[in-house]
């Protein structure tokens, strides 16, 4: 079956640093991939899509990579800023269908 | 505008009691799904529905969970003879239609957190 791999440790950086969160997939073959923002008791926000057949996608301080030889997303947050503490969701998707990771939780401190 | 709205915010059910949860989607919305988050898991999908097609039950866990969205629009998800193991918060999320095209991802509500005691 689908399986979708965040890392399930909090990722704790500096302010300022960049972070860089991994989402790994096995058993799946996404046409595309989606990241979410979710905040506590909130539901997840949309932030970026990539398709598979790009290799980079970028939005303010955002920037998710799609390999799809390694079977493996990655999402940065340039310049972290407390305010961007949350979880983040991966999300590969196929058609209409999206399978959602657990989410790897971020706190950036001051 | 208005977002994705879902009521009751908090629910608490004896085991064995049956729940209804209510999503109001954004407007114009043609899709709809559910799905179903544990504490610390990921989102778990239950059903989805796109328009006046048959919804896609794939994801229901057991014969205990229904859902339905009366003309396109309110969707409710029915749990009946709640078990403990029901416990989740529930979210419901609209979109314009294909979830794949960048003008038109997942909008979520704050979901439906139930409680079986």
């Amino acid at each position: 079956s689908q399986k979708i791999e965040q890392n399930s440790e909090a990722l704790n950086i500096q302010e300022g640093k960049t972070a860089t969160l991994t989402c790994n997939y096995t058993n799946y073959s996404p046409a595309y991939l989606q990241w979410y923002r979710q905040d506590p008791g909130r539901g997840p926000v949309f932030l970026l899509l990539i398709r598979e057949n790009e290799k980079e996608k970028r939005k303010e301080r955002l920037k998710v990579t799609f390999d799809t030889t390694l079977k493996q997303s990655l999402f940065h947050i340039t310049a972290s800023q407390p305010a961007d503490s949350a979880t983040y969701l991966c999300a590969p998707g196929a058609g209409n269908m999206l399978t959602f990771g657990g989410g790897t939780r971020l706190m950036v401190k001051p | 505008g208005a977002g994705v709205s879902q009521s009751p915010s908090n629910k608490v059910t004896e085991k064995g009691k049956d729940v209804e949860l209510r999503c109001d989607p954004i407007s114009g919305h043609t899709a709809l799904y559910w799905y179903r988050q544990s504490l610390g898991q990921g989102l778990e999908f239950l059903i989805y529905f796109q328009g006046n097609s048959a919804p896609d039950k794939s994801g229901l866990p057991s014969d205990r969970f229904s859902a339905e969205r009366t003309g396109g629009s309110v969707s409710t998800l029915t749990i009946q003879r709640t078990q403990q193991e029901d416990s989740a918060v529930y979210l419901c999320a609209s979109s314009l239609g294909l979830i794949y095209s960048y003008n038109s991802p997942l909008h979520f509500g704050n979901g439906t957190r139930l409680t079986v005691t």
